[in-house]
Parts: structure tokens; sequence; C-alpha cells
């Protein structure tokens, strides 16, 4: 099973908002909604954001809204705050009875 | 609040054993499909191991396959990995999700 696929790094200024792809195929990501997104800052614990495509982890602003189109899922966080610097990674459950995590994307906030 | 929580991580010699452990409350384990994960230092993270509900169905990366055991039991609301021929490698924290929930980690270290 390959990884699913986001881009190394993006960035945006405090206010603005950014999105996060995710694309998989139609062996994950494209066939189910168990879909989810990860925030971990430096040195700390992988923390749970979005969990099936869209739906928030308790306590989770909902600056951060999750989506899917086909083989892709998105991560969108509006009004961009200094605190939102840090990697983001998404999973899809797969057709195998397995997870897939993506390779992490590094949030930059200029 | 629903939470999970590991525990069982340490420090293991190469060629070592370890078990981790993962509690469920405040939701219903037995609903869930039940996984590990982890994340070497620097790296990101890797699915290794699946169990559904009524253990009918188990699965493992290829990395961690026939080296690692995971188990649950229900009555416990409990997940465990059974950790086997240790290697350098597996240095890692170790997670437990659920499509709905993830664990805070557990670090296993694995040195000489």
């Amino acid at each position: 099973q390959s990884a699913l696929t986001q881009p190394a790094s993006v960035s945006g200024s405090p206010g603005q908002s950014i999105t996060i792809s995710c694309t998989g195929t139609s062996s994950d990501v494209g066939n189910f909604n168990h879909v989810s997104w990860y925030q971990q800052h430096p040195g700390k614990a992988a923390k749970l954001l979005i969990y099936d495509v869209s739906k928030w982890s308790s306590g989770v602003s909902n600056r951060f809204s999750g989506s899917k189109s086909g083989n892709t899922a998105s991560l969108t966080i509006s009004g961009l705050q200094a605190e939102d610097e840090a990697h983001y990674y998404c999973s899809s459950y797969t057709t195998s009875s397995t997870w897939v995590f993506g390779g992490g994307t590094k949030l930059t906030v200029l | 609040e629903a939470q999970l929580v590991e525990s069982g991580g340490d420090l293991v010699q190469p060629g070592g054993s370890l078990r981790l452990s993962c509690v469920g409350s405040g939701f219903t384990f037995t609903a869930y499909s039940m996984n590990w994960a982890r994340q070497a230092p620097g790296k990101g993270l890797e699915w290794i191991s699946y169990i559904t509900s009524d253990t009918s169905t188990i699965n493992y990366a290829d990395s961690v396959k026939g080296r690692f055991t995971i188990s649950r039991d229900n009555a416990k609301n409990s997940l465990y990995l059974q950790m086997s021929s240790l290697r350098a490698e597996d240095t890692a924290v170790y997670y437990c999700f659920t499509s709905r929930y993830w664990g805070q980690g557990t670090l296993v270290s694995v040195s000489s």
C-alpha cells in the first residue's frame, strides 16, 4: 500500500486560509469516508483534528475543516494563526482492511 | 470524555520483547476496529496493525509481520501489541487509534 500524497510544505500569512491536499486512490480515500487529519507540533504527540472526512475531534476549533472529492481529501485552515504552524498528516482506511498515512505537510505561518 | 491511553513503552535491548497496552474509555470499545501506528524520530506516521472488534480479521504492515502480534480484550476495553525480536528501527512513539479516536502515544526505544 503506497502512502497518501501530501505536499511537503505549504505556507500562509496570519488571517489567510490555506488548504492541504491528500491524494490517494480508489482503494482508500476514494472508497471510504474514514479519512482523518492530524496536527503535530515539534516534539509533541500527534493530535487528531478531523475524522470521517469532515467531523471535528473533541475540542478542535471550527477553523479546521475537512472535505473530500474523488480520491483527494483536503484540510482547510481558515483565519490562520501562528499557533497553527505544525506538521499535518492525513490517513485513510483501505480496501485491504489496513490504514495508510500521508507523508506529512509542514505548514509555515509567515 | 472519550479517550485512548497507551502504556508499556520502555527502553529495551535489540532482540528483546515488549508488550504495549491501550485502554479505551468513554466510548463503546466493542463498536470499533482498533489499530496501532508508530512514528520513528523525525519521521512520519506509519500504520502497523489492525484488528476487528470480533478479532476475525488481523493485519500487519510488512515491517512488523512475524514479529508483532496484536490482540484485544473487549471485557477490559483493552488493546495490546506484543513486540518481539525488536530492532533499532522499531524505536518510535506507538499510538493506538480507531476511525474516531487517537491516543497520546507511548515511547519504545530499542538500544543496547
